[in-house]
């Protein structure tokens, strides 16, 4: 069974740099048909996409963040990461990672496995 | 982007009543819509995919339909475990855009 798990510091202060790491485990991260993504949730709010990136190091970013994020792979630890640049509280949510499904093509995909999610606080 | 319009913002029903949530999209997305129910706590779990396909292991009381800009997911026959937040999602373009969602409350 396909396990996510999201790890980081859970408290960030403001105009620092947020580093998340997605470890997969239970499949391998170089698998042609996914794409590996980050979706945020703020307290109480709905859910925001981050960004999405495929083991050869191939991007999508949501252009609201897109300068201040910086994802990567790492598929010999079969890991991907996320940097948020210059957070502010308003970057206070869950994270979490998730498998873009795109076997039937990019735009059919959805998100099929979650991680639980880490709450990363942002306050000095 | 895409904006996706969910309604109602809540809605209140019992075990065993049928109930439908609707999503709009901003601008034609074909089928490439997914739904998502999510329990307080809980990452979010996919129950539909390109807007009427049912994930394996969803129970067959989840359905969808719709194209183009509408889309709906119904829930035949409310089962306690129901009671979630549902999110509609769509894939169509980037950036990837989410409903606000729709909170099934116990009436």
């Amino acid at each position: 069974q396909l396990q996510l798990q999201e790890s980081g510091p859970g408290l960030v202060k403001p105009s620092e740099t947020l580093s998340l790491t997605c470890t997969v485990s239970g499949g391998s991260i170089s698998s042609s048909n996914y794409y590996w993504g980050w979706i945020r949730q703020s307290p109480g709010k709905g859910l925001e996409w981050i960004g999405s990136i495929y083991y050869s190091g191939s991007t999508y970013h949501n252009p609201s963040l897109r300068s201040r994020v910086t994802l990567s792979v790492d598929t010999s630890k079969n890991q991907f990461s996320l940097t948020l640049n210059s957070v502010t509280a308003a970057d206070t949510a869950v994270y979490y990672c998730a498998r873009y499904d795109i076997s039937t093509g990019f735009r059919p995909g959805y998100f099929d496995y979650w991680g639980q999610g880490t709450l990363v606080i942002v306050s000095s | 982007d895409i904006q996706m319009t969910q309604s109602p913002s809540s809605l209140s029903a019992s075990v065993g009543d049928r109930v439908t949530f609707t999503c709009r999209a901003s601008q034609n997305i074909s089928t490439y819509l997914n739904w998502y129910q999510q329990k307080p706590g809980k990452a979010p779990k996919v129950l539909v995919y390109t807007a009427s396909s049912l994930q394996s292991g969803v129970p067959s009381r989840f359905s969808g339909s719709g194209s183009g800009t509408d889309f709906t997911l119904t829930i035949s026959s409310l089962q306690p475990e129901d009671f979630a937040t549902y999110y509609c999602q769509q894939s169509y373009s980037a950036p990837i855009t989410f409903g606000q969602g729709t909170r099934l409350e116990i009436k």
